[in-house]
């Protein structure tokens, strides 16, 4: 069954840098796109970024653009999250997503996230 | 940017009918997704493409979607569909939530 983990959240200090990775099992990882969407607490969701299959292409939400970098290692079924120049808005919990595509784009499984809190 | 618009809460009795909207400009000529998200859980895909449902969840769930308004119905409301619900559209190479609707049964 398709299994998703996030790992790496914590606490970290405003402008400092923190990577989340997301570990994929149970398809086959380099075949599907992958987002990163986070839920800052009591709040709604809000999507992050995008990497479709062939690594490549990516896409980003205007509020992380420029800070954040997703990436993956196919070889390893892995995504990441690089988090550069952390803001105290940043904090959220982040989800890990697959991209199933149909003519939309539709996140079909999701991880149980992982909490980053941007404090001094 | 797209937006979509969804009511802060819907309120519906035990057994009875509940109704989520989701509004948008012309969102009827788009695919609309629904997720539900029970508190402290992950959200879960419940409808697809405006009115598909994935494996494993129940007919009682179903979705609609014209003009300006897509919705997800919920029939026979049960103490265990209390959840945040979210519509989400693809929009620009870029994903779109609605900003949640709080269902209490």
């Amino acid at each position: 069954q398709v299994q998703l983990v996030e790992s790496g959240g914590g606490v970290v200090q405003p402008g400092r840098s923190l990577r989340l990775s997301c570990a994929a099992s149970g398809f086959p990882f380099s075949s599907y796109g992958m987002h990163w969407v986070r839920q800052a607490p009591g709040k709604g969701l809000e999507w992050v970024a995008i990497i479709w299959y062939n690594e490549n292409k990516t896409n980003y939400a205007d509020s992380v653009k420029g800070r954040f970098t997703v990436s993956r290692d196919n070889s390893k079924n892995m995504l990441y999250l690089q988090m550069n120049r952390l803001r105290v808005e940043d904090t959220s919990v982040y989800y890990c997503a697959r991209s199933l595509e149909m003519a939309t784009i539709v996140l079909d499984y999701w991880g149980p996230g992982t909490l980053v809190t941007v404090s001094s | 940017s797209y937006e979509l618009t969804q009511p802060l809460s819907v309120s519906v009795a035990l057994g009875q009918t509940a109704r989520i909207t989701c509004g948008g400009h012309n969102i009827g000529s788009r695919n609309v997704h629904w997720y539900q998200q029970k508190p402290g859980q992950a959200p879960v895909l419940v409808i697809y493409r405006d009115n598909n449902r994935p494996s494993g969840i129940p007919e009682r769930l179903s979705g609609s979607n014209s003009g300006n308004t897509a919705t997800l119905t919920i029939d026979g409301a049960q103490a265990g569909d209390e959840a945040d619900f979210y519509c989400q559209v693809w929009d620009s190479s870029t994903v779109v939530f609605g900003g949640g609707t709080k269902l209490t049964v």
